[in-house]
């Protein structure tokens, strides 16, 4: 699987959209991006995933460029509830749950 | 619709121990895995079963093992416990479809203390 970089830490105002990059450089055509989020002492929850267009889903919205080299994590109004470590994976389709997590970014919303 | 449940939440062991955590994965579910969770590696995979099946194996010693059951239950066993072994253990499952796509869903975890 391709491996990500991401920022360490963000902080984001609430209400203001909290806008997360992930750099994937070395993605493969068949592999998809995927986001999870890990609420602290909780297990991850799975946000999103696409293999190229945008997608949208109520919790967040996934931004890849045309290169698919990086991609764009938007939580449109933050809230004190988004304060977790954001996970960005990449990995094949069909690959089982078997998923490989870095060291993720941690946001922190900020009153 | 419950969601995956593990137990125990919390236990403390000493050194040289065995323990064992189960897994209840969501209704329906039929892939199971676990991940190792510590401060210093962060989230590593474990393994993964399906239909009672290992289908997945992370990069861990021997002393971790795991089984599912016919009813999608899991269990994971580590023996001959190591201080390094303190860590978050989490199970996630999927339908077949979430399994295809990535789309998982945790346990809260069962918290191991090896004194």
């Amino acid at each position: 699987d391709a491996k990500t970089t991401q920022p360490p830490s963000m902080d984001c105002a609430e209400g203001r959209a909290a806008n997360l990059p992930c750099n994937h450089s070395t993605i493969s055509g068949n592999e998809y991006v995927y986001w999870y989020r890990q609420i602290h002492s909780q297990g991850p929850q799975y946000i999103i995933h696409g293999l190229k267009n945008n997608e949208t889903n109520e919790m967040a919205s996934l931004i890849i460029t045309e290169d698919r080299k990086s991609s764009t994590l938007i939580l449109p109004h933050a809230t004190l509830r988004d304060t977790a470590v954001y996970y960005c994976i990449v990995r094949v389709n069909n690959a089982g749950n078997m998923l490989t997590f870095g060291g993720g970014t941690r946001l922190m919303v900020k009153p | 619709k419950a969601g995956v449940t593990q137990t125990p939440r919390y236990l403390i062991k000493t050194r040289g121990q065995q323990v064992t955590l189960s897994c209840s994965p969501i209704s329906g579910h039929r892939s199971v895995s676990w991940y190792q969770q510590t401060p210093g590696q962060g989230l590593q995979f474990l393994f993964e079963y399906f239909s009672e099946t290992q289908r997945n194996k992370g990069n861990f010693p021997g002393r971790f093992s795991g089984r599912q059951f016919s009813n999608s239950r899991s269990e994971m066993n580590v023996s001959t416990l190591e201080l390094g072994d303190s860590a978050l253990y989490l199970c996630a499952s999927s339908s077949s479809r979430g399994a295809n796509t990535g789309e998982l869903f945790f346990g809260e975890g069962s918290r191991l203390t090896v004194l």
